[in-house]
């Protein structure tokens, strides 16, 4: 199995321009999640999905920040506009069944964001 | 917010065993420890769950108390890649089922 699939890996881009970021979960898994880490907030979880529907996105900071996953297999998270503060490694996840008491999350490698 | 209280950092000698603590003491009887770990730059990896009775695998040990408010994670014979953040975590239930909230965790440095 290929694993938790994310790109670009690494990412500059100046502040205002739009980012996405893409995720490919791995097969078979009904549940994703995007995490934000940065040295001074840790890992943060934005949103997760179950069958492809977003079911908490409590933790989105702003709505500058988007999330969809228009199918089993792929996820978008965009930024837009973005600014510095939102430089951080950005993390996909995918698990099995999130929704049940049991469920390990298999993560990608991330990717890091650098907003200049 | 996360369930867990762990030391922020701990030493271990290459070859002994790591012993990493975790306080969770309003934990509820369905919800289960989870161990993650997350080398430098890299994603989480997941490690170990376990419910009430202890657990082992290739990876580790789980220990949990009778009384299930805390765990240790135990390392049998650390070596200098298991130089890591290791993450305790008990799921947090929301709408829609189980949430994963990594809280600080412990910075585990292994030394030769």
């Amino acid at each position: 199995d290929a694993g938790v699939i994310q790109s670009p890996r690494h990412e500059v881009t100046e502040m205002g321009q739009e980012v996405t970021l893409r995720c490919k979960p791995i097969s078979g898994h009904n549940s994703l999640f995007w995490y934000r880490q940065t040295m001074m907030r840790g890992l943060e979880l934005l949103i997760y999905f179950n069958n492809n529907v977003p079911i908490d996105d409590s933790g989105m900071p702003e709505d500058r920040f988007s999330a969809k996953m228009p199918n089993a297999s792929f996820s978008t998270l965009k930024i837009q506009p973005s600014e510095p503060r939102d430089s951080a490694v950005y993390f996909c996840a995918s698990s099995r069944l999130a929704g049940g008491p049991t469920g390990e999350l298999f993560f990608g490698e991330g990717s890091r964001l650098t907003v200049l | 917010d996360a369930k867990t209280t762990q030391p922020p950092s701990m030493d271990c000698a290459e070859g002994r065993a790591a012993n990493l603590p975790c306080n969770h003491s309003t934990i509820s009887g369905n919800e289960y420890v989870y161990w993650y770990r997350q080398i430098h730059s890299q994603g989480p990896q997941y490690i170990i769950h376990g419910l009430k009775n202890n657990e082992t695998n290739e990876m580790a040990s789980l220990i949990i108390t009778e009384d299930r408010k805390s765990s240790t994670l135990i390392l049998p014979h650390a070596t200098l890649r298991d130089t890591a953040v290791y993450y305790c975590i008990v799921r947090v239930e929301g709408t829609g089922g189980f949430k994963t909230i990594f809280g600080a965790g412990t910075r585990l440095f292994v030394k030769a």
